[in-house]
């Protein structure tokens, strides 16, 4: 099955600093990457998602890059804010076309005013 | 436009009690999904459900555990006996069409409040 890696798993940056997040996935038939935002006691939402037919997909401050070949995807965040702090979680489906995503352990990011 | 709606929100079970989760999906939403989620650790993936049809349960235990999502009402994961290790949260999550990539259209997965199961 798919087996997704995602570091570092805490992550601090100074208000206006740009954040990473990397994850690397197993599977490569793996063709949709969701990236959720999980603030403390709330429930995941997806922030951006990217195909494997696109390399790059951006929007506003946040950008996602996919490496197929080294089967690995990150999430960019620029110009961060307060509001950012939240855990991150990246997922992959299982297979081409599959319906069930396999997350990564999270990433708690917490932006420093 | 109501979300996807959970409840209880919190749920508290002495070991060997049962506990019923309930889930009602967003608007023209037919495929449900039920997540777990420890303590400092991701999102599992426990089972798909469509109207009446369990799709795929590859991630739920094989005892004590089961859901249904009935032709009318919310989809129900059910815990009998619940043990300790049964403490966790557990979030929904619906799509429209089966969420990924399905035709080269991609139907996010919105995901609901979550229930916190505390066994003691």
């Amino acid at each position: 099955g798919e087996n997704v890696e995602q570091h570092p798993s805490t992550l601090s940056v100074q208000e206006g600093d740009s954040a990473v997040i990397k994850c690397t996935y197993s599977d490569s038939a793996s063709n949709y990457f969701p990236w959720y935002k999980q603030e403390l006691g709330k429930r995941p939402q997806l922030i951006i998602d990217i195909r494997s037919n696109v390399g790059e997909k951006k929007d506003q401050r946040i950008a996602v890059t996919l490496n197929k070949t080294a089967k690995h995807f990150s999430l960019h965040i620029t110009e961060t804010q307060p509001e950012d702090s939240a855990v991150y979680f990246c997922a992959a489906n299982s297979g081409a076309g599959s319906y069930q995503l396999t997350f990564g352990k999270g990433t708690k990011l917490s932006v420093i005013p | 436009n109501a979300g996807v709606m959970q409840n209880p929100r919190h749920l508290v079970r002495r070991r060997g009690q049962e506990a019923r989760l309930r889930c009602s999906p967003m608007k023209g939403h037919s495929h449900v999904y039920w997540y777990r989620q420890l303590p400092e650790e991701g999102l599992k993936f426990m089972v798909y459900l469509q109207k009446e049809n369990i799709i795929d349960e590859s991630g739920m235990p094989k005892e004590r555990f089961s859901a249904e999502f009935p032709k009318e009402g919310p989809s129900i994961l059910r815990i009998q006996q619940v043990v300790r290790g049964d403490s966790a949260a557990y979030f929904c999550a619906s799509s429209q069409d089966r969420g990924g990539w399905t035709s080269g259209r991609t139907y996010e997965q919105y995901f609901g409040p979550g229930t916190r199961l505390t066994v003691t």
